[in-house]
């Protein structure tokens, strides 16, 4: 069984400047998530959708964060202008109603210069 | 928002040795899962215990929850050098939508020494 695939692995950008994540999740699973875990500190939920719909979108920062799961598969994460806040690893992860656990990506590390 | 603190934030132990990870957290919870990751990986899970339940093992593991504390602590026995990791707790609950939220807590980074 593949495992949640994320892209790309790793990204540097100058502030001010917009980038795109994208997920895989396992196939099959409804759920998914994309967490922000900032160097030293526990993944911190950004956006979590079931199916196409998004189901807590809370902590995600809307004036320049935005996601979307368009045909309830793949995900992608997109952060336009970036912040030298937002230098932190971007974790997808995924889930399914067999399951109580998530799996997660390697993830996409940020560095915003 | 993170719901578990877990202590200690680091620890340094020889091979062979246990080592002792806690967890509080603030509100009530489902379940409560513990998830290990290595350095420059994704989180992979280690063991689920429900809120009903006091202990869980797993082979090396031993969880325990204390629900009217609202903490937990996780226990590797006999440690080795590959148990290098961090160790996250994630607090569960069930949402209307079907689905479940999982937040995470603060970590604890493990060092075994060969």
């Amino acid at each position: 069984e593949a495992g949640v695939a994320q892209s790309p692995r790793y990204k540097i950008i100058e502030k001010r400047q917009s980038v795109a994540f994208w997920c895989n999740p396992i196939s099959g699973h409804a759920t998914l998530y994309w967490y922000q875990q900032i160097l030293g500190q526990g993944p911190k939920l950004l956006i979590q959708f079931q199916n196409n719909g998004v189901v807590d979108d809370s902590q995600l920062p809307k004036d320049r964060f935005s996601a979307e799961r368009l045909k309830g598969v793949d995900s992608t994460l997109k952060i336009q202008p970036a912040k030298l806040e937002d230098s932190a690893v971007y974790l997808c992860a995924s889930s399914s109603r067999g399951y109580e656990k998530l799996f997660f990506g390697s993830g996409t590390q940020l560095s915003v210069l | 928002s993170q719901q578990g603190e877990e202590d200690p934030q680091a620890l340094s132990i020889q091979e062979g040795e246990n080592a002792t990870m806690n967890c509080s957290y603030k509100t009530s919870i489902n379940n409560l899962q513990w998830y290990r990751q290595n350095s420059g990986r994704g989180l992979v899970h280690l063991i689920l215990i429900r809120s009903n339940e006091r202990e869980k093992h797993s082979g090396r593991l031993r969880v325990t929850l204390d629900t009217s504390k609202k903490s937990s602590s996780l226990l590797i026995t006999a440690s080795r050098a590959a148990d290098t990791a961090s160790y996250f707790c994630a607090t569960v609950t069930y949402l209307t939508s079907g689905t479940y939220k999982y937040i995470f807590g603060t970590g604890t980074r493990l060092k075994v020494l060969a």
